[in-house]
């Protein structure tokens, strides 16, 4: 089935720690997104990219970094995990970035950092 | 700043219609989404308004004002899996959606 998938689906981490958060489509969507959703709050934009080999940073990016090595590809990765970082994660992608498309959601990943 | 605002919380009866509310100030626009996200899954999409007017897909209708900065979702003839959170999210001028927060739909039998 055609989609979008996120691995893992939750996760429990240290603070100071590490993490990656895997991604893949299999639409072949140039444009792919990082969100994080927060209670009370609307879907905030962490990164993008645009194409394979291209980056930008959304509304909440620091403490995070992404890579596009590929068009199917597009891991997040938090370098030193803090408790502010808990929330639920979602990738998605869209058709072609600088037009109107929709977005498809992975399932998402439920992170905390204790 | 930008900025899209939605009622937190509705109920509504089984088989009744129930209309949600969003409103939007962004730096330019490109259309304006409403998607629907069941706990604990992704959103989906469910519809997509870029002309003043009503769109019509089923038992949902989509209504958008641009010169009031407004939208509004018609669901019709609710039925116990239209339970879920409603996101209306805005396409600004860089083609980057902004999100509302959502509207979290009670329905009762």
């Amino acid at each position: 089935i055609a989609g979008i998938t996120q691995a893992p689906t939750s996760q429990i981490l240290a603070a100071g720690r590490r993490m990656t958060l895997r991604c893949t489509q299999d639409m072949r969507h140039n444009a792919m997104y990082w969100y994080r959703q927060d209670l009370g709050l609307g879907l905030r934009l962490i990164h993008y990219s645009n194409t394979a080999g291209t980056t930008g940073k959304g509304e909440v990016p620091d403490g995070y970094s992404v890579s596009r090595a590929n068009t199917d590809d597009f891991p997040l990765t938090l370098a030193s995990a803090v408790p502010s970082q808990t929330s639920v994660y979602f990738c998605a992608s869209s058709d072609s970035p600088g037009q109107v498309t929709e977005a498809f959601f992975g399932q998402g990943t439920r992170l905390t950092v204790v | 700043g930008q900025n899209i605002d939605q009622p937190t919380e509705m109920t509504a009866t089984e088989g009744a219609i129930v209309q949600i509310n969003c409103t939007y100030q962004t730096s330019g626009f490109n259309g304006l989404f409403w998607y629907q996200q069941h706990a604990g899954e992704a959103p989906t999409f469910l519809s997509y308004n870029v002309l003043d007017g009503l769109e019509e897909k089923g038992r949902f209708s989509s209504f958008l004002s641009r010169s009031k900065g407004y939208s509004y979702l018609l669901l019709k003839e609710l039925q116990m899996k239209d339970s879920a959170s409603y996101l209306c999210a805005v396409m600004d001028s860089n083609y980057q959606l902004i999100w509302g927060a959502g509207t979290k739909l009670i329905i009762k039998p």
